[in-house]
């Protein structure tokens, strides 16, 4: 099953464009990328998802690369409020071939002033 | 407004007492889970639920125990097997178990500690 791998932490001034990286290169054709992002003390949030194309909503930006193997999440104006983790996540098997989410550590942003 | 709700947000156990996490959600997802995470990790998945009447062990089951018996009901039990229960629980649900599972929803979380 696809795993991922992101940095432990980044920082970003505010205002600044917040670019986050994750590596899935084991990802299958018919998973989905998935971003999710969690405040101290809060569950964690959904931001966006894709399976090839790019994606925008608006909170962020979700890059795939054209090969799959990785992927950016763009917070095109980072604010203080975005100080979080940030999860990139794929399918993870389990038995009978359903789906669990796995959630690693994920990315430690800080927004500064 | 349809969503996850955990219960309570703050919860302390005697060492040998038994404990039941609430989660309830109005979201008619099949799917629903229970994580823990402790302060500075990801998240651990303990049980998880495909369907009424039905769970299955996650990662770290050992010293919890769970019931799904509504669909929109998933409480947890932490047993006092469970040597070391100080974290914070997350319960979360979804739709698409058998397809990329869907988004998952969370709710606000509940702190356990051992006094």
């Amino acid at each position: 099953d696809a795993k991922t791998t992101q940095p432990t932490s980044m920082d970003c001034a505010e205002g600044r464009a917040a670019n986050l990286p994750c590596n899935h290169s084991t990802i299958s054709g018919n998973e989905y990328v998935y971003w999710y992002r969690q405040i101290h003390s809060q569950g964690p949030q959904y931001i966006i998802h894709g399976l090839k194309n790019n994606e925008t909503n608006e909170m962020a930006s979700l890059i795939i690369t054209e090969d799959r193997k990785s992927s950016t999440l763009i917070l095109p104006h980072a604010t203080l409020r975005d100080t979080a983790v940030y999860y990139c996540i794929v399918r993870v098997g389990a038995s009978g071939g359903s789906y669990i989410p796995t959630f690693g550590r994920g990315t430690s942003l800080i927004v500064h002033p | 407004d349809g969503g996850i709700t955990q219960s309570p947000k703050y919860l302390f156990r005697k060492e040998g007492q038994n404990v039941t996490l609430s989660c309830e959600q109005n979201l008619n997802h099949d799917a629903m889970y229970w994580y823990r995470q402790d302060p500075g990790q990801g998240l651990r998945l303990i049980y998880y639920s495909q369907i009424v009447n039905d769970f299955q062990k996650g990662d770290i089951a050992e010293g919890y125990s769970v019931s799904r018996e509504k669909k929109e009901s998933f409480p947890l039990t932490v047993t006092s097997a469970q040597k070391n229960p100080t974290a914070f629980y997350l319960c979360a649900s979804s739709t698409g178990f058998h397809s990329s599972f869907g988004t998952i929803y969370f709710g606000e979380g509940s702190w356990l500690t051992v006094v």
